[in-house]
């Protein structure tokens, strides 16, 4: 898996957009971006994930850069309940399912 | 489905004693794993198993851990003696097979609530 460089922590207004950003600069090109939250006290939790194009589902939109080294999380408006670390993961999408979760960001939305 | 049902969800014990995790993944999942999360180390990769089988146990930090799959809805994860720094959150996921035929297929994980284990 290539490794992933987020910022440790940050801070969004309650119904602004939320953007988190990863570095993936190493990525392959078998490799996806996944992203997964982790609400406190709780298992994490699958967001979304994409290889190349943008993505967009319910929960959140995943926007990654031409060269693939980077991406964008964005949670549109954000709500408290959106309070939790967010993980960047890089990996092959094979049948070992295998995913290493760095440190993520801690994202806190306030009032 | 009731998604991945992990037990118990806490335990306490003390240093020594044979401590029994337990794991029932979503039914038709073939890829289960076992996780530890400290605040020290993060959320670490024990072991992951794919059809039953063991592929990848090197992140078991020592002799004392033991992890088995004897059927497709079953796991444990045993630790035999137990010590005070095993206390930890241990998360146990499961996936769909995943693959890279087709451009739809993928390897989401989900977690389960997690068992908070307490070694005294």
């Amino acid at each position: 898996d290539a490794k992933t460089t987020q910022p440790p922590s940050m801070d969004c207004a309650e119904g602004r957009a939320a953007n988190l950003p990863c570095n993936h600069s190493t990525i392959s090109g078998n490799e996806y971006v996944y992203w997964y939250r982790q609400i406190h006290s709780q298992g994490p939790q699958y967001i979304i994930h994409g290889l190349k194009n943008n993505e967009t589902n319910e929960m959140a939109s995943l926007i990654i850069t031409e060269d693939r080294k980077s991406s964008t999380l964005i949670l549109p408006h954000a709500t408290l309940r959106d309070t939790a670390v967010y993980y960047c993961i890089v990996t092959r999408n094979t049948n070992a399912g295998k995913s290493t979760f760095g440190d993520g960001t801690t994202l806190t939305v306030k009032p | 489905d009731a998604g991945v049902i992990q037990s118990p969800r806490h335990e306490v014990t003390e240093m020594g004693q044979e401590v029994t995790l337990r794991c029932k993944p979503i039914s038709g999942h073939n890829s289960l794993f076992w996780y530890r999360q400290t605040m020290m180390r993060g959320l670490e990769l024990l072991i992951y198993f794919n059809n039953n089988v063991p592929i990848d146990d090197s992140g078991m930090p020592e002799d004392r851990f033991s992890a088995k799959m004897p059927n497709a809805s079953f796991s444990t994860l045993k630790i035999q003696p137990s010590e005070p720094r095993d206390s930890a959150v241990y998360f146990c996921a499961s996936s769909h097979p995943g693959g890279l035929a087709g451009g739809s297929s993928y390897n989401e994980q989900f977690f389960g609530p997690g068992t908070r284990l307490t070694v005294l």
